[in-house]
């Protein structure tokens, strides 16, 4: 079992539609959780971090974490075109600078 | 700031062949990572170095593998010899904190070795 689990889709979903894109994670350890967007043939950018439990939202996304069920979820609202991208969920244990990546969730948004 | 530059964009080679990358990373940042890509393995986390210094190797695939950084402007991973399992996308990132949270990642080198 890998330490990150991600499904790599495709997800294909209407424009306006609200997204929700998943990673479970196995080590309680983590504490570091990311997302990072990739468009076909750049390089990840980071999108989202959160530190511990909770929720964050900037903008039309919102990411959340619950380590009780060792669960994250990033939520695009009034999904665009624009945001069709590879999406990879990361974590990491505190002070630790390695990054466990999930597979990457392929993400389409149709007009 | 261009952010982090790579090069070459593309590269073909024959298998046996001498490969190298190269990465600029953003100006002042103190860590940089070579990460390489594949449909069946992911990304893949290939040698760390904070402040120029390699402080994790382990997940270099074996001695055909080998990465510098003789100042903080400039990094190089050599392949020597290259076989075709090599092929794949590589990454340079960098960061300024030492971690990975919030790590910035270049446009990637598309290494195809024939």
């Amino acid at each position: 079992q890998k330490e990150v689990e991600q499904d790599p889709g495709p997800l294909s979903v209407p424009e306006g539609a609200i997204v929700s894109l998943n990673c479970t994670y196995s080590n309680s350890a983590f504490q570091y959780f990311m997302w990072y967007r990739q468009y076909s043939r750049k390089g990840p950018e980071l999108l989202m971090y959160t530190y511990s439990s909770g929720n964050k939202e900037d903008g039309r996304f919102t990411a959340q974490v619950d380590k009780s069920s060792k669960y994250i979820s990033l939520f695009i609202r009034d999904s665009q075109p624009s945001d069709s991208a590879t999406y990879l969920c990361a974590m990491s244990e505190i002070s630790n600078y390695q990054l466990i990546w999930g597979a990457g969730t392929k993400l389409i948004i149709k007009p | 700031d261009a952010g982090v530059i790579q090069s070459p964009r593309h590269e073909v080679t024959e298998m046996g062949q001498e490969v190298t990358l190269r990465c600029k990373p953003i100006s002042g940042h103190n860590s940089l990572f070579w990460y390489r890509q594949t449909m069946m393995r992911g990304l893949e986390l290939l040698i760390y170095f904070n402040n120029n210094v390699p402080i994790d190797d382990s997940g270099m695939p074996e001695d055909r593998f080998s990465a510098k950084m003789p100042n903080a402007s400039f990094s190089t991973l050599k392949i020597q010899p290259s076989e075709p399992r090599d092929s794949a996308v590589y990454f340079c990132a960098s960061s300024l904190t030492g971690t990975n949270t919030e790590a910035f990642f270049g446009q990637g080198t598309r290494l195809t070795v024939v």
